[in-house]
């Protein structure tokens, strides 16, 4: 069974001290894996989109990295205004773009 | 370009009730999907739409019908609500497959309560 496990399930950050979200995942075939940042009340927004392992994207103070069975969400010198809930999602198998999400990582950085 | 709207932002249900979430794109995808978000379980897919003229079942379908009604426009149904289907629903749309197309951009989401 497509499985996708996130950690840790809350995060509390001083601002500037770095750390790392795990997405771990268990998928017959993948072809994507997602990452979505979720402010309360909104919808998700789209980060990053890898592919295979070995693969990283980068924007601002986030690096998302994927090996073969999980991917990283960097985060380094985190202000304030990064504190969201942090999705990951993959897309297995068939073309249908059904996406399968974990639980989510609720980050809280602190001034 | 208003990428995902969803209409109502907010309902209040009686049990018994029906009702219609709207979700409209504007950026010509071809696929588009509804899924439901409670606390402690992640989104979970409903109904999705692979392209127009098309529609099937995903996670949780139970107690729910969806239309497409062209390429812009996918609507999700309550037929008689219950209790458990309080949640907040989102709905995407995805361009299609290979690279970026494939990734899909959520709407703001609609809060139901259901008494």
């Amino acid at each position: 069974e497509d499985q996708v496990t996130q950690s840790p399930e809350a995060l509390r950050l001083q601002e500037g001290e770095s750390s790392s979200l795990n997405c771990s995942y268990t998928v017959s075939g993948l072809r994507g894996l997602f990452w979505y940042r979720q402010d309360p009340g909104k919808g998700p927004e789209f980060l990053f989109t890898l592919y295979s392992a070995g693969e990283e994207k980068e924007k601002e103070r986030l690096k998302a990295t994927l090996t073969k069975k999980e991917s990283f969400l960097h985060i380094t010198a985190p202000k304030p205004e990064d504190s969201a809930t942090y999705l990951c999602a993959v897309q297995a198998g068939s073309n249908t773009g059904k996406l399968i999400f974990g639980q989510g990582t609720t980050l809280q950085v602190k001034p | 370009n208003a990428g995902v709207t969803q209409t109502p932002k907010f309902q209040v249900l009686k049990t018994g009730q029906s009702m219609t979430l709207q979700c409209a794109q504007d950026m010509n995808h071809n696929s588009m999907y509804w899924y439901r978000q409670d606390p402690g379980m992640g989104l979970r897919l409903i109904y999705y739409s692979a392209s127009e003229g098309t529609t099937d079942k995903g996670e949780v379908p139970n107690g729910y019908n969806v239309s497409r009604l062209n390429k812009r426009e996918f609507s999700l149904r309550l037929e008689s609500a219950a209790p458990s289907q309080t949640s907040v629903y989102f709905c995407a749309s995805r361009g299609g497959s290979g690279g970026s197309q494939e990734t899909q951009y959520f709407g703001p989401g609609t809060r139901l309560l259901v008494l």
